[in-house]
Formats: structure tokens, sequence, C-alpha cells
């Protein structure tokens, strides 16, 4: 089957650094994105993973192992707009159909 | 630039009334198309998906249906909602053909549709 796993919630301070985990087993493989959800909001896109390693834009962070079947979001000097649900999702070469994770609700408090 | 508009924005049905859920896209050409469902604290469900006009494939057997009556047009209808049917509706696209990059979606604003 396909399972995507990602903690439920996490907390973390302003100005601080806080790194959301995924793991995923899935039958095929083609990337791995990252959305940010705020609430009542749809979900943006912000990172890509096909191959191992990091990639880096901005604040944020997106590192992927393959192997492992692992990927982590890293989130720099954080600020309170940060504060949303963080969405990992991976194309398993199925039809053009991502399989989602359920989210993890970060809280940036002050 | 592509953008994709859906709507309306909420909406409050009485069970057992129709619905009709419209999403068009513009500034490209033959999108996969994505109905999702996503319930309070839940993560995103599909509901439908679609490669071309006329063709829908259902992941999820409800009492929901899906239509692309043209290239960029996708609809969501319900001819007797359910109380069960309350939730987040996200229309999506993504660029149709064999590109790596091709699964990437972009999502439209959302329906929060309240069965009362």
């Amino acid at each position: 089957g396909q399972n995507i796993d990602q903690p439920t919630e996490m907390t973390a301070t302003e100005g601080a650094i806080v790194q959301i985990n995924c793991t995923y087993q899935t039958s095929g493989f083609n990337g791995l994105f990252w959305y940010q959800q705020h609430a009542g909001e749809a979900p943006t896109f912000l990172s890509y993973n096909v191959l191992d390693g990091l990639e880096e834009k901005g604040r944020f962070s997106s590192f992927l192992s393959r192997s492992k079947g692992y990927s982590y979001l890293l989130l720099k000097e954080l600020q309170m707009k940060d504060s949303a649900s963080y969405l990992c999702a991976v194309d398993a070469g199925n039809n053009r159909k991502l399989i989602w994770g359920l989210g993890t609700s970060l809280a940036v408090n002050p | 630039s592509q953008t994709i508009h859906q709507w309306p924005a909420t909406l409050v049905q009485p069970v057992g009334s129709p619905l009709s859920l419209e999403c068009t896209v513009e500034g490209t050409s033959n999108p996969n198309l994505y109905w999702y469902r996503q319930a309070a604290g839940r993560g995103l469900q599909l509901l439908f998906y679609s490669v071309g006009i006329g063709q829908i494939s259902s992941e999820v057997p409800q009492n929901l249906s899906a239509s692309r009556p043209q290239d960029r047009q996708f609809i969501l209808s319900s001819k007797k909602l359910l109380l069960s049917d309350s939730g987040f509706y996200l229309c999506a696209w993504s660029r149709g053909g064999g590109t790596i990059l091709n699964t990437e979606a972009f999502f439209g604003q959302g329906t929060r549709l309240t069965v009362v």
C-alpha cells in the first residue's frame, strides 16, 4: 500500500529553527513535494525533491533520502506567519496522482 | 501566467439538495485537473482526476460526480447532498504530458461546503 507519515503537531519559537519530518512507503517514486497551508486557505507549493540531498530556498530547505524513504522540511528564522500546516506529498508514478500526508500543524510562538 | 478560479468560496446547502462547484484554469492547455476534499483536521482526499475532456477517474465511491465539458473546466456535482459531504473542496491542476515536474499541483482558493 501507499503510506506517508508526518507528525501531527509541532511547536516552535519565533526566530528558531524547526525540522518537520516525513517518511513514505510507496510503490514508486517520481518526487516528493512540500506544501504550506494556512488555516482556511488552499495549499501552496514550497519545494520539490527528486534526487537525494538538500534543496535550499531562502529560509526553507528540503532534504530527501530515497533509500530511507525520508524527507524533511527545515524552516529557519521562524516568523509568526509560518504558523500553518505543512503537507508532504509523493508522486508515486501512479497516473499523475499525488499521495498526501495528513499534514503537520506548526504553531510558532512569540 | 496560469491561474485557477474556483467558486463559490463558501456554500451552505440543505441535506438532499443538489450541488455544483465549478473550476476553470487559464493560461495553460490540456492540464490534468483534480477535485480534492479536506475534512477538518484531516489530509487531502482525492475525489476525481481528469487527464482530458470527458475523461474522469473516480477515486472514492460516493454520491459525488465530476465532469469535464471543456479542456479547462472541471465541475463537481451531486444530486442529493449528505451531511457527510461537508468539507473544504479544492480544485487543482497540474501540467499534462511527461515532464518530470508535471505533477506539481496548483490549487484554487477552495470552497467551504456546509451541509445542514
